[in-house]
């Protein structure tokens, strides 16, 4: 079945510091590639989006690449900030199951100043 | 305004009961969505409802009856609650982006205990 595998958590980075979050996903088709970020106490909000092969979805400074080869959507941020210490989760979606997310297991970061 | 609400935020009660949990979002979306979350954060989908049909129930127990009665809500009640049901339930709704891609908007969670 399809299924999306994140790097393990949590990541403890300081601020202005490069962020890469690692995704892998396994999908029949051609999948659509989410990043949702959840911050504390909130429900989770999309954060950028890709649809095909080499997209490049970007927000807020966030970055991801569909990577069609590696099977990878993998997160970058340049220099990050305080406020984007939340909880990341790359999803995918395909045509088939268009109705439903499927969600890597989450990544927590923490960003010290 | 909030595009999806649920409630209630916060929700403690003993084992054997029976509880619901109400969510409405008010953005006009067709499909709406459960998900549990666990203490390790993993989230998994549980029910979706597209216009009042329900269209996934991923092998969730039978004591889980979502109820839909119109497109703008989707209830959850949870019968005679075991220990293992504490989680955070998110609802959420969806927009259609095209390509098979659907933009879920999510409520804030309900945080359930059960003691």
């Amino acid at each position: 079945g399809d299924s999306v595998t994140q790097m393990e958590g949590p990541v403890t980075l300081s601020e202005e510091a490069f962020l890469t979050i690692n995704c892998t996903y396994t999908a029949t088709g051609y999948p659509s590639l989410f990043w949702y970020v959840q911050y504390p106490g909130e429900g989770l909000q999309l954060l950028l989006k890709a649809t095909k092969a080499d997209d490049k979805g970007s927000n807020k400074g966030f970055e991801a690449t569909y990577r069609k080869e590696t099977t990878s959507f993998h997160l970058e941020k340049g220099s990050v900030q305080v406020s984007d210490s939340a909880v990341y989760f790359c999803a995918l979606s395909t045509l088939q199951g268009a109705q439903k997310l499927v969600f890597g297991q989450g990544t927590r970061l923490t960003i010290n100043p | 305004d909030t595009a999806v609400s649920q409630t209630p935020k916060y929700l403690v009660t003993q084992m054997g009961n029976d509880k619901s949990i109400k969510c409405e979002q008010n953005l006009g979306h067709d499909t709406m969505y459960w998900y549990k979350q666990d203490s390790k954060k993993f989230l998994k989908i549980m029910f979706s409802y597209n216009n009042k049909e329900l269209i996934i129930n991923e092998t969730v127990p039978n004591r889980f009856s979502p109820k839909s009665p119109d497109k703008a809500h989707l209830n959850l009640h949870i019968n005679s609650l075991e220990l293992g049901d504490s989680a955070v339930y998110f609802c959420a709704s969806s927009q259609d982006l095209g390509y098979g891609a659907r933009k879920l908007f999510f409520g804030s969670g309900t945080q359930l205990s059960v003691l």
